[in-house]
Formats: structure tokens, sequence, C-alpha cells
């Protein structure tokens, strides 16, 4: 059974930093590029950040470029954000998806993330 | 960068209608279109990928077409555990992904 599961979540400052993990188990995470999507209470799904499975392609969206860093071990089968410069926007939901071509294929349930002072 | 409009932004509906729910793209993505299934505190669930392919074990009622810019969404028959959001979503080449800002089918 594929499993993905996020944590690292939890309250921040604005300004503040946090580091968001995703561990992967019931595939071969090692052959898969990931996503790091999030969703604002009670707002949509906005995409936050692309990984190819080597990492030799990554991708961030404009609301986080120079901010957020996405990497992955695929030693551990994890996948982390490392998040800078918190913002009150900042706040919301983060999911990690495995990517099937142009589609979030398997979804974790998410670990929230609130900045606030 | 692209922009993905979906409509309606509410559909209220009955069990066993047919629900249509549009995408549309401010320019071509070929058929790298997918749907998603967004149930209150749950994660979003992949329906349909590019364009036309159901995911697994997602049941022959949700049905998906288009290309180009223009994808619809079909529910044949409303299940009671249809009624939820639905999104729309695309990946551009060196752009990442966009998703649309959903439709909420909700029991009228």
């Amino acid at each position: 059974e594929v499993q993905l599961v996020e944590s690292g979540g939890g309250l921040v400052q604005p300004g503040g930093s946090l580091r968001l993990s995703c561990a992967a188990s019931g595939f071969t995470f090692s052959s898969y590029s990931m996503n790091w999507v999030r969703q604002a209470p009670g707002k949509g799904l906005e995409w936050v950040s692309y990984i190819s499975s080597s990492s030799s392609t990554i991708y961030y969206a404009d609301s986080v470029k120079g901010r957020f860093t996405i990497s992955r071990d695929n030693a551990k089968n994890s996948l982390y954000l490392q998040m800078n410069s918190l913002r009150d926007e900042d706040t919301a939901v983060y999911y990690c998806a495995s990517v099937g071509g142009s589609y979030s294929q398997y979804w974790g349930q998410g670990t929230l993330v609130t900045v606030s002072s | 960068e692209i922009v993905l409009t979906q409509s309606p932004a509410t559909l209220s509906l009955s069990p066993g209608e047919r629900a249509t729910l549009s995408c549309r793209a401010s320019q071509s993505v070929s058929s790298y279109l997918a749907w998603y299934q967004q149930k209150p505190g749950q994660a979003p669930r992949l329906l349909i990928y590019d364009a036309s392919n159901r995911a697994t074990g997602i049941p022959a009622r949700f049905s998906g077409s288009g290309s180009g810019t223009d994808f619809t969404l079909t529910i044949s028959s409303l299940e009671p555990e249809d009624f939820a959001v639905y999104y729309c979503q695309q990946r551009s080449n060196w752009l990442g992904f966009t998703f649309g800002p959903g439709t909420k089918v909700d029991i009228k």
C-alpha cells in the first residue's frame, strides 16, 4: 500500500523557518518525481514545488521562490521542504504527492503550518 | 502562465442526476489535464489524468473529455459520496503545475 506521511508542521512566527518532511513507503520512491501542494484554510489547492526523481529538475511557484527549498533523500525514501522567511499567507495544510507524468497520483494527509505572531 | 477557469463555481444537484463540470485553460495544454476530488478534511484524490483516463479504482460513472483549452468532467449519476469539491490541474514544462479554483457539487 502506498503511503505518504507528512510531518514537521506547527506554529511559527512571521519571518521564521520550518522544515517539512514526507516519508514514503509502498512504492519505489526513487523512481518518482514529487510535488508539494498547499491549501490555505477554506481555499483551493496551490502547487508549491516540484522535484524530479534524481533531483536534477526543480520548480517553484512564484509565491515561494527564493524562500522555500525542496529536496529529497532517495536512500531514506524522504522528501523535504525547507521554508524560510515565512509569511502569514504561507499558513496552509501542506501535502506531498507523487507525480506520474502531468498529475499528482498519490497524496499524503497533509501537515498544518500556521504562521502567526 | 496558464490560468485554469472552472465553471460553475457551485453545482446543486440531487443524487442520481448527471453532473457536468467545465475547466477552461487560457492556452492549450494539449491533453495534460487532471481532475481531483476533495472532501472536507481529506486530501485530494486523483480521478482523471491526461484528460480522459480514469485513475485506479475510480468508478466508471466518472469520465473526462476534451483537449486543447476546453475540458469536461462528467459524473453520469451522482452517488451520495460524490458531493465534494472538484479541481482541474495542468502541468507546464518549466512553469510547474496549476490548479483551477474548484467546483463545489452540493446536494440540492
